[in-house]
């Protein structure tokens, strides 16, 4: 079956710990990106990617990196830097960048206690 | 930025009922989705729609890209229903997303 996954599904971390979130996509898609969701609130983007090695911040970046090694693959890495981690995190992919149609993984909820 | 502004933002509804999400945006757009965010937090793709009318079971949705809105229609609403619905508009190839409406379903 084709489609995004995410991994895991529930992350716990001590404060001060970087931790990676993992994004995987079979749909041959060009780009990818990662949202991160508070409570009662909508979706905002932090990273996206529309080609190999190369990818651009979103509106809410800071204390957050990401890697694209490979067209399949978006880690995102919450760093110690990020003053309020606690979310859940969604990765999506489409086609291409220009308005494409968006897919979403399951998310992962990271707890930071 | 682009804003993006749903209504309502919640929305009770017996099952068997009809009702109308609206979602409006501040500039012109290339491209306009709707999800649905189920319990578990999944986001699932309702429509992939810039402009006109789309219809897929019970659900439909109607984008006015020249007045800048666009409508989502549940009829005969049944509890599955039940979850978070955003749009999504898409500027300068990223989506923007609206806070969504959160629709209960009551049997």
């Amino acid at each position: 079956d084709g489609g995004i996954t995410q991994s895991p599904k529930y992350l716990f971390r001590k404060e001060g710990q970087n931790v990676t979130l993992s994004c995987e996509q079979n749909l041959n898609h060009d780009a990818m990106y990662w949202y991160r969701q508070d409570p009662g609130q909508g979706l905002r983007l932090i990273y996206y990617s529309q080609i190999v090695n190369d990818f651009q911040k979103g509106d809410i970046a800071e204390g957050y990196s990401v890697s694209r090694e490979k067209k399949e693959s978006f880690p995102l890495t919450v760093t110690s830097a990020q003053k309020n981690p606690t979310a859940f995190y969604l990765c999506a992919s489409s086609k291409g960048l220009a308005g494409d149609e968006q897919f979403f993984g399951p998310g992962t909820r990271l707890t930071v206690l | 930025g682009i804003q993006v502004e749903q209504s309502p933002p919640d929305l009770i509804l017996q099952e068997g009922a009809n009702s109308t999400l609206r979602c409006n945006f501040s500039d012109s757009v290339n491209n306009l989705q709707w999800f649905h965010q189920n319990p578990w937090g999944q986001l699932i793709n309702l429509f992939y729609i810039p402009s006109g009318t789309k219809q897929n079971g019970r659900l439909s949705a109607t984008t006015v890209a020249t007045e800048r809105y666009s409508l989502l229609y549940i009829s005969s609403s049944q509890t599955t229903d039940s979850g978070v619905y955003f749009c999504a508009v898409d500027s300068w190839g990223k989506f923007q997303f609206g806070a969504g409406t959160q629709v209960v379903v009551t049997p």
